[in-house]
């Protein structure tokens, strides 16, 4: 069975630091690998994804996340905290359609002011 | 603003009782997709149409339904509701239907199940 982890429930780091949101994943094939966030009383948004190609996706906000095949990891990054990260961030992934696509139980980030 | 609307934004209702979500996707966009989450499970795709097409199911219960009308919105349709149906339930909308497609999600319906 395909399942994507999230070891970590929370994630606190103070602002201006880098941060990482870890991510691991178990997917037979190729994987598909998503980044989603969730703020407050609002909907999932869309952040990163990995297809296929470089191993160093960059996406919305000055996020990106390193796909590592050896160590099965899709680790979210940034460079420098904002206060306005604070959010529920979501790992998923799979292979094949997104009816295929599974999701992590979300870490949390606080960004300290 | 996704461009992916929602209605209603919250819904109270009670066991046994049938409810309808709506979710408009954003304008050109062919594909809808629905997910459930919940405390117990977490975020859970449930089915996928593509215009107006069944095109993808995932964890979606029998009591269930869901589909895509010609001017592409999309209704679920929740049936005999149990008290662990209640969730927040998204709707997401992409141009086309494949992996690579960006989804937009709209804001949730917060259904509460008494």
């Amino acid at each position: 069975a395909q399942s994507v982890a999230q070891p970590e429930d929370q994630v606190n780091v103070a602002e201006g630091n880098p941060l990482t949101v870890k991510c691991t994943y178990s997917v037979s094939g190729n994987p598909y690998l998503f980044w989603y966030v969730q703020y407050p009383n609002r909907g999932l948004q869309f952040l990163l994804k990995y297809i296929t190609g470089d191993n160093l996706v960059k996406g919305s906000y000055g996020f990106e996340a390193e796909f590592n095949k050896s160590q099965t990891s899709f680790h979210l990054k940034k460079p420098s905290a904002l206060v306005s990260d604070s959010a529920l961030y979501f790992c998923a992934g799979g292979s094949g359609g997104y009816q295929k696509v599974t999701f992590g139980t979300g870490t949390k980030l606080q960004v300290i002011p | 603003d996704s461009g992916v609307t929602q209605t209603p934004k919250h819904l109270i209702t009670a066991t046994g009782q049938r409810v309808t979500l709506r979710c408009s996707p954003r304008s050109g966009d062919l594909s809808v997709y629905w997910y459930q989450q919940s405390l117990d499970q977490g975020l859970q795709f449930l089915i996928q149409y593509y215009n107006g097409e069944e095109r993808a199911k995932g964890n979606i219960l029998e009591r269930f339904s869901a589909q895509q009308f010609p001017d592409l919105h999309s209704e679920l349709n929740l049936s005999s509701l149990e008290l662990g149906d209640s969730a927040l339930y998204f709707c997401a909308s992409s141009v086309l239907a494949g992996i690579q497609e960006t989804q937009y999600f709209g804001p949730g319906t917060r259904l509460l199940v008494l």
